[in-house]
């Protein structure tokens, strides 16, 4: 089954402490995406990738990073630098450009303790 | 600024009573309207992509239209499994910027 995959579906993150969230797609897409979801705002972007090796900053890229080392996988790490982690963070992945219909994983929620 | 207004918020139908979602939008240039349907804990599920007004794409008991300045989900005869909170998003022309909605939560009773 071709699709995206985001682990893990729960994180917890101390105080000060960096985590990464991982996604993988095997749909062959060269666009990869963050979204960061919270109650009674739309999606916003944090990052985006076009292709492996280069990616750009969305809306809400302080306190985050991503790598984009392989087609099919496009981590990003909360650092502690981001003061209110706490949000349901969303990948997705398109077949070329930002122009092009997204595809969403099932998300992973992060929660602060 | 590119903005994207879903109403209404909430929306309670009983089974069978059929009804219009709404989205308008102000993206500059929009080059594409994306309808999406996310159940609770889940990620978005796309269901349509309008590209110019007047175009209409259906999928089972969901037809999505688009004008110049709003695009309307229509759902009709809906059943409990409808039930969900469906997005919309803008594709504005010049920035290749896509703005989401809050979404609209739409509850069918049996």
């Amino acid at each position: 089954d071709g699709g995206i995959t985001q682990s893990p579906k729960y994180l917890f993150r101390k105080e000060g402490q960096n985590v990464t969230l991982s996604c993988e797609q095997n749909l062959n897409h060269d666009a990869m995406y963050w979204y960061r979801q919270d109650p009674g705002q739309g999606l916003r972007l944090i990052y985006y990738s076009q292709i492996v090796n280069d990616f750009q900053k969305g809306d809400i890229a302080e306190g985050y990073s991503v790598s984009r080392e392989k087609k099919e996988s496009f981590p990003l790490t909360v650092t502690s630098a981001q003061k209110n982690p706490t949000a349901f963070y969303l990948c997705a992945s398109s077949v070329a450009g930002i122009q092009e219909t997204q595809y969403f994983g099932p998300g992973t929620r992060l929660l602060v303790l | 600024e590119d903005q994207v207004t879903q109403s209404p918020e909430a929306l309670r139908l009983q089974e069978g009573e059929s009804s219009s979602l709404n989205c308008s939008y102000t993206v500059s240039g929009l080059r594409g309207l994306f309808w999406y349907r996310q159940d609770p804990g889940k990620g978005p599920e796309f269901l349509f992509t309008l590209y110019s007004a007047g175009e209409e794409k259906e999928k089972e008991r969901l037809k999505a239209t688009l004008t110049k300045k709003e695009s309307f989900l229509h759902i009709t005869a809906p059943k409990p499994e409808d039930s969900a909170t469906y997005l919309c998003a803008g594709l504005s022309g010049g920035y290749q910027k896509v703005t989401f909605g809050i979404g609209t939560k739409l509850q069918v009773i049996p």
